[in-house]
């Protein structure tokens, strides 16, 4: 079965400063997905950032960029110019036949 | 273009009992998946289905169960409810199958008493 691990429970950035949080997976699929999901407190998960697997090319969404190396099979998010928003879960996931979630990171940004 | 909605938002029965939660997925998404959260474990995939049809299937006991209309709307059971299976129920919509980004629901906060 494919894994999603993300090894940092919880992490904490000053405003302002950057931060990047962990992800690494184990796939067997060929062609895959690789997403980051935010989730603030007490609300809905919404979509950070999407990498698919084929591109060579890290993706940036704004102040979210990646940092995906294939054959290390690791993913991390870096958050650049961290705001009191970002404070959230952070869940790391790839597709299969099916997604595949980490555990999360609790993310806080300290003012 | 409206997102995910769930229904009811919170939920509080007793062991032994069953309920019945609602997802409805955003207008033109076909797939439909169901997810466990409970704090420690992250996500746990449930089920996902797509044209009315169960694609895939996670890893829990058949008291769990789900069925998607034609309209896409889906509906997860679980019967003969237990204190573990207190957690939020998240239900997430995409256009095709896992392979596209999935738009989640708020979510329906389940409490077994």
């Amino acid at each position: 079965a494919q894994t999603v691990t993300q090894s940092q429970p919880e992490m904490s950035v000053q405003e302002a400063e950057t931060v990047t949080l962990s992800c690494t997976y184990d796939t067997s699929e060929s062609n895959y997905y690789l997403f980051w999901y935010k989730q603030p407190p007490s609300r809905q998960m919404i979509l950070v950032i999407r990498q698919e697997a084929y591109k060579q090319q890290n993706a940036t969404e704004n102040r979210f960029s990646v940092n995906f190396q294939k054959a290390a099979k690791s993913f991390s998010l870096k958050i650049s110019d961290s705001q009191l928003g970002d404070t959230a879960m952070y869940f790391c996931a790839s597709t299969g036949n099916q997604f595949y979630f980490g555990t999360g990171t609790s993310l806080t940004v300290i003012p | 273009k409206a997102g995910v909605t769930q229904t009811p938002r919170y939920l509080i029965k007793t062991r032994g009992q069953q309920v019945t939660l609602s997802c409805s997925p955003i207008s033109g998404h076909r797939s439909v998946s169901w997810y466990q959260q409970t704090p420690g474990q992250g996500l746990q995939f449930l089920f996902e289905y797509f044209s009315e049809t169960q694609r895939n299937k996670g890893n829990f006991p058949g008291r769990f169960s789900g069925r998607q209309f034609s309209n896409s709307r889906s509906e997860m059971n679980v019967s003969t409810l237990e204190l573990g299976d207190s957690a939020l129920y998240l239900c997430a919509s995409s256009l095709e199958v896992a392979d596209y980004e999935q738009y989640f629901g708020p979510g329906t906060r389940l409490t077994v008493t």
